[in-house]
């Protein structure tokens, strides 16, 4: 059963303009979501993350918006550039207790052309 | 660079032999993180340490087992190796066992088994 779940496994956008992510969960406890971006050979590096108390967290290009109602996350990196171009996965964690662990989702491939 | 170190990076191996795969957390971290990435399953979670102490368990195998020693590093010890096991193995650290904080992944470990 996948709790993250990111429907898009690619996505190809042109540079200078707004790329998307999306990213939908279905536990209702997860209460902090993460995106993080990877590279070939290299481990996930933490991007931007926002806690369920808030629906926007902005830094600097990049911008995650939540909407709990929906149970739906977006990632918006305006301007896009050639640079962003990696596998970018969603992460949620939550659920009280002890249970901090990051569920992820599969990843979406993000391809930004000059 | 994550501060988080992971050796060795590629390891190649036999059906039915055990390896032992190490990781540093980033300096001041107390909580280390486990997970696994295999083609078709995206990353999932397998255990977490705080300060030593197992804090969590995810879908780990009974031949798979982990600690976590006095100076924080961790181990991920791997047995009675199938193919299956061929995977990017991860470990990540935060500063503390809370949600609400990043994880900071290493660069991962390789396994081939044959």
């Amino acid at each position: 059963d996948q709790q993250v779940k990111q429907n898009s496994p690619s996505l190809s956008v042109q540079e200078g303009r707004i790329s998307i992510l999306n990213c939908d969960y279905t536990n209702s406890m997860f209460d902090y979501f993460l995106w993080y971006k990877k590279y070939p050979a290299e481990g996930p590096t933490f991007l931007i993350s926002i806690s369920s108390i808030k629906d926007k967290n902005e830094d600097g290009r990049f911008t995650v918006f939540l909407n709990k109602s929906a149970k739906h996350l977006s990632l918006h990196i305006v301007p896009s550039q050639p640079g962003d171009s990696a596998v970018y996965f969603c992460a949620a964690s939550g659920g009280g207790g002890s249970n901090y662990k990051l569920t992820f989702g599969k990843g979406t491939l993000l391809t930004v052309n000059p | 660079d994550s501060g988080v170190t992971q050796t060795p990076k590629h390891l190649i191996t036999a059906t039915g032999q055990r390896v032992t795969l190490r990781c540093s957390p980033r300096s001041g971290d107390l909580s280390v993180y486990w997970y696994q990435q295999s083609l078709d399953q995206g990353l999932q979670f397998l255990i977490q340490y705080y300060n030593g102490e197992e804090r969590a368990k995810g879908n780990i195998l009974e031949r798979f087992s982990a600690q976590q020693f006095p100076d924080l590093h961790s181990e991920l010890n791997l047995s009675s190796l199938e193919l299956g096991d061929s995977a990017l193995y991860f470990c990540a650290s935060s500063v503390d066992a809370g949600g609400y904080n990043e994880q900071f992944f290493g660069p991962g470990t390789r396994l081939t088994v044959l």
